[in-house]
C-alpha cells in the first residue's frame, strides 16, 4: 500500500514569500502530524491534527505558519513571508488513532525548504 | 519537560559486528514510551523499535534490541550483525502527551552510524 507521500520534495523560495506544503496520509489514519527538521538537529513537533481539526498547534513557532485539513485526509501546511531560518525539512507523519500501545508513526520522505 | 540526549554525534562499525547507539532521557511522568527511528539518506523516518516504561523485559525486533534500564533512564538501541544498509541517521525518541488525546514524538539529535566493509 501507499505510505506518507509529500508534496514537493523540494522547495526554493525567496525571503518573504508565500509556501504551501502538501501531505497525504496514509489513507485510513485519523491523526496526522507535522514536524520540522533543521540542519543536524531531530525532528520538532509542529502541530497535530485529529480528523480535520488541528487538536494541537502548540508547536507551531509563531503566527506565520498555518495547517489545514478540510476533509480529514490531506493536510497543507502554509508558510507566509518566509524567512531564512524557516529553511529546513518539513515531515509529515501520521497514523491510525492516537495514544494507544505505541500507535506507530509512519513518516513521509519530506519537504525540504529552502528560503534563499 | 522531556528531555532526550544522544551523546554520540558519529558512530563507526565494521560490517557483521554489534553496535550500540546510546540514548539517555529524562522526564517526570511515569508512563512513557520510547522509540527509535532510521533516517537514511533518502530522509524517510523508519521506526525501528519500542519500549513501554511498564514493559517488563527489553524490546527485540530482529536484529534491533533495546537496552532499557530504567533507573538509569537509558535506552540504548543494539543492532546485531551490522549490513552496509544500516548506514543512516538514528533516532532516539520519547512520546510526549499533547493536547486531546495525541502524542507527539521527542526526538534527540540522532547519531550517524557508518557500516565499513
Amino acid at each position: 500500500g501507499a505510505g506518507v507521500s509529500q508534496t514537493p520534495s523540494n522547495k526554493v523560495t525567496e525571503k518573504g514569500k508565500y509556501v504551501e506544503l502538501r501531505c497525504d496520509p496514509i489513507s485510513g489514519h485519523t491523526a496526522l502530524y507535522w514536524y520540522r527538521q533543521s540542519l543536524g538537529q531531530g525532528p520538532e513537533f509542529l502541530i497535530y491534527f485529529q480528523g480535520t481539526g488541528a487538536a494541537d498547534d502548540s508547536g507551531l513557532p509563531n503566527d506565520r505558519f498555518f495547517a489545514v485539513r478540510p476533509e480529514g485526509s490531506v493536510s497543507t501546511l502554509k508558510i507566509q513571508r518566509t524567512e531564512r531560518g524557516d529553511s529546513a525539512v518539513y515531515l509529515c507523519a501520521s497514523s491510525f488513532t492516537s495514544g494507544g500501545r505505541y500507535n506507530e508513526q509512519f513518516f513521509g520522505p519530506g519537504t525540504r525548504l529552502t528560503v534563499l | 519537560a522531556q528531555k532526550i540526549t544522544q551523546t554520540q554525534p558519529g558512530m563507526f562499525v565494521q560490517e557483521k559486528e554489534a553496535v550500540t547507539l546510546d540514548c539517555t532521557y529524562d522526564t517526570s511522568d511515569p508512563s512513557y514510551g520510547l522509540f527509535w527511528y532510521k533516517q537514511p539518506s533518502s530522509g524517510e523516518m523508519i521506526f525501528l523499535i519500542y519500549q513501554g516504561s511498564y514493559d517488563q523485559q527489553n524490546a527485540t525486533e530482529g536484529r534491533y534490541s533495546l537496552n532499557f534500564q530504567k533507573a538509569r533512564k537509558s535506552a540504548n538501541l543494539v543492532i546485531s550483525a551490522s549490513q552496509l544498509g544500516d548506514s543512516a541517521m538514528y533516532f532516539c525518541a520519547m512520546r510526549a502527551r499533547v493536547l486531546n488525546s495525541g502524542y507527539a514524538l521527542n526526538f534527540g539529535k540522532g547519531t550517524s552510524l557508518l557500516v565499513t566493509p
